[in-house]
């Protein structure tokens, strides 16, 4: 079966920039999480889906980022007005919310540089 | 009262001794403890996992410890081997909420 998937893999930007990150969770999964993961550094949680909704935006470092989720699946991390410190890894993870655990499977995530 | 504190920030260990990584938590709605297993280049992947009703969890090598009084849970690699080398993180959730530590660098000496 299919796992997480992101796109793209690697992504150079100018400063200033917009730009667009995908997610494509494992179907049937309704929990969507965004990371983000500076070099060598922890998970910063960033933005919680469940379903269409966002309950949980807390982690979302400057009203440059957003992200949303269309038909319960694919999601979309938009940054705009790129900024040299916004170059990390963003890691998408998706859950099987209810059951006997909330295991996260991660996706291989997407290496962003900011030029 | 969100936070998981884990320590060692590194480890070097020797091929074939026993590693240890240690976590604490602070609150006690966390139901469930996750260990994941990140190789560089690559996103995390659950290694091992333990529910509080029980206070040790073996698989293979690894083993998790959960002292629920102390509210500290630990991972112990044996016999641990080169491959093994990659970070570690811990992590506390309750229902869809989940906390991670910032993480542990392992590396294994041939």
């Amino acid at each position: 079966g299919a796992g997480v998937s992101q796109s793209p893999s690697n992504k150079v930007t100018e400063k200033g920039k917009d730009v667009e990150l995908r997610c494509d969770p494992i179907s049937g999964h309704t929990a969507l999480y965004w990371y983000r993961q500076s070099l060598g550094q922890g998970l910063e949680f960033l933005i919680y889906f469940q379903g269409n909704s966002a309950p949980d935006k807390s982690g979302l470092p400057s009203d440059r980022f957003s992200a949303e989720r269309t038909g319960g699946s694919v999601s979309t991390l938009t940054i705009q007005r790129t900024q040299q410190e916004d170059s990390a890894v963003y890691l998408c993870a998706s859950s099987l919310a209810g059951g006997e655990s909330y295991e996260q499977y991660f996706g291989p995530g997407t290496r962003l540089t900011v030029t | 009262q969100q936070q998981v504190k884990q320590s060692p920030q590194s480890l070097i260990v020797q091929k074939g001794g026993i590693s240890i990584i240690n976590c604490a938590y602070e609150n006690t709605a966390f139901d469930y403890f996750p260990w994941y297993q990140q190789f560089p280049g690559k996103g995390p992947a659950l290694l091992i996992a333990i529910r509080p009703d029980v206070s040790e969890k073996k698989e293979g090598r690894f083993t998790i410890s959960f002292n629920k009084s102390a509210k500290q849970f630990s991972l112990h690699i044996m016999d641990s081997q080169p491959g093994d080398s990659a970070t570690y993180f811990c992590a506390a959730s309750f229902y869809d909420k989940i906390i991670f530590g910032k993480g542990t660098r392992l590396h294994i000496l041939p």
